[in-house]
């Protein structure tokens, strides 16, 4: 069992702003990046770090952490925002293993 | 740009080891700032990290797979590589490589197109 724990599903109306959340203790000593991944396609980071997107990533996602727990905003969702988010951090162990959530699916009214 | 592509066969029959290859172009995996990783998605699934190698060749598996995952690095090729032994169909699944800063901070920033591998007789 993934020891990030991720909501299934959320869906959010065209241009409004939707959260995506993300538990697990590793978080209280790790940041969570964000992946967006769309169908037949490969994850591609949307969020690293306390708050930072890569290069061509949209302002309106943006992330955050408190606690065991990291969020994933997107601030006037789009059509193209739907996707599957994953959300991944080192592990609690200390010993440099990774671990994902289960993906939520964002779908956009 | 860094480009990641995956190679190997796509069909494998059970209790055999899968062997994937991950080439590297656009930058050298000695440089010593990443972990070079294999992640796979079963059809229809979440991701799961299979594990990943240091250029010096130090490798850190998922707990689950440990047991049966070797990953190896070959630097003059600039290619990394997977095997996974006694496979079954449940690990017929989408392998994807991608890189990750050593900094456990900066997320996997680059990922291959990924590779079906099947598994069946």
């Amino acid at each position: 069992s993934s020891e990030l724990t991720q909501d299934p599903a959320v869906s959010v109306a065209l241009g409004q702003t939707v959260r995506i959340t993300c538990q697990g203790d590793s978080l209280r000593s790790y940041y969570a990046s964000w992946y967006q991944q769309k169908p037949g396609q490969a994850p591609v980071l949307v969020i690293y770090g306390k708050n930072n997107r890569p290069s061509g990533i949209p302002d309106r996602f943006s992330g955050s952490s408190s606690g065991n727990t990291a969020s994933l905003t997107i601030t006037g969702a789009q059509a193209e925002d739907e996707a599957d988010y994953y959300c991944n951090s080192r592990d609690s162990s200390g010993n440099h293993l990774a671990v994902f959530g289960g993906g939520t699916k964002l779908t956009v009214l | 740009q860094v480009q990641l592509q995956e190679s190997g066969p796509g069909l494998v029959k059970p209790s055999q080891t899968l062997s994937l290859t991950c080439t590297v172009s656009g930058g050298s995996i000695s440089s010593g700032d990443y972990y070079w990783s294999w992640i796979r998605q079963p059809p229809g699934k979440g991701l799961e990290w299979i594990g990943y190698i240091y250029y010096s060749g130090s490798t850190y598996y998922n707990p689950s797979l440990k047991s049966r995952v070797t990953i190896s690095v070959d630097t003059s090729k600039n290619q990394f590589s997977l095997k996974l032994s006694s496979v079954t169909a449940a690990d017929t699944a989408v392998y994807y490589c991608a890189r990750d800063y050593e900094d456990g901070e900066s997320g996997f920033d680059y990922w291959g197109q990924g590779t079906l591998v099947t598994v069946s007789s």
